[in-house]
């Protein structure tokens, strides 16, 4: 079945530095890929839809000057944490859409902000 | 097994035994819905899906029924293995390129 490939899977940073996600669709182009943050035994919370050439749409309350979304291609989307503090620290997850299949998971990336 | 909502996290049953898991979601006009395991530290894994014209749906050990009346969504496993242990979701869309929502989660634990 479809992957989708989410790197890396743990990350430490030091507070003040950026952290960049990636989310690849390896066996289908995904028209459209979403970014979901999820704090321990909490639910996940969708903070952006990104689009392949357009601009992503986040979600009310996501800042987005700190989290950066690149869709430059229908296989590759990138989140990138800028100035990261203490409180960024989370488990952030993609997942990759194609009309008419469901929607696919990557494995989450846990951020450590330190 | 016994059924849970929202309101009760952890649903925990004998191994071998069938599980329900009840989700209540938010949109009449939903018209696609999904429920996920996830295990811990990792990213949610696709079980089984049903979309709006449709009451019930049967996979391998699952079965997923949906109540429109009520917006009442539920996650049956049949003879619960250990391996069944995990958060699950149910998560609804509405319309082909809308985005999921994701409903709070129930901790399913499986006694051996």
């Amino acid at each position: 079945g479809a992957v989708v490939s989410q790197h890396p899977s743990r990350v430490i940073c030091k507070s003040g530095t950026s952290v960049k996600i990636e989310c690849r669709s390896l066996d289908f182009q995904a028209t459209t890929m979403f970014w979901y943050r999820q704090f321990p035994k909490q639910s996940l919370m969708l903070m952006a839809t990104s689009n392949e050439g357009s601009k992503a749409t986040y979600e009310q309350g996501v800042e987005k000057d700190k989290f950066l979304i690149n869709h430059a291609s229908l296989t590759l989307s990138t989140l990138t944490v800028t100035s990261a503090h203490p409180e960024d620290s989370s488990f952030y997850i993609c997942s990759a859409y194609f009309p008419g299949l469901e929607a696919f998971f990557g494995q989450g990336t846990r951020l450590t902000v330190v | 097994g016994e059924s849970v909502g929202l309101h009760l996290p952890t649903l925990s049953v004998q191994e071998g035994d069938n599980s329900i898991i009840n989700c209540a979601y938010s949109n009449s006009a939903s018209d696609y819905f999904i429920w996920y395991k996830q295990e811990s530290g990792k990213g949610p894994q696709f079980i089984i899906d049903i979309r709006s014209n449709m009451d019930k749906r049967q996979g391998q050990r699952v079965t997923v029924l949906l109540n429109k009346t009520v917006k009442h969504l539920s996650l049956q496993i049949a003879a619960t293995q250990p391996g069944d242990s995990a958060v699950y979701f149910c998560a609804e869309r509405t319309g082909a390129n809308s985005k999921l929502t994701f409903g709070k989660g129930i901790t399913l634990s499986v006694r051996p």
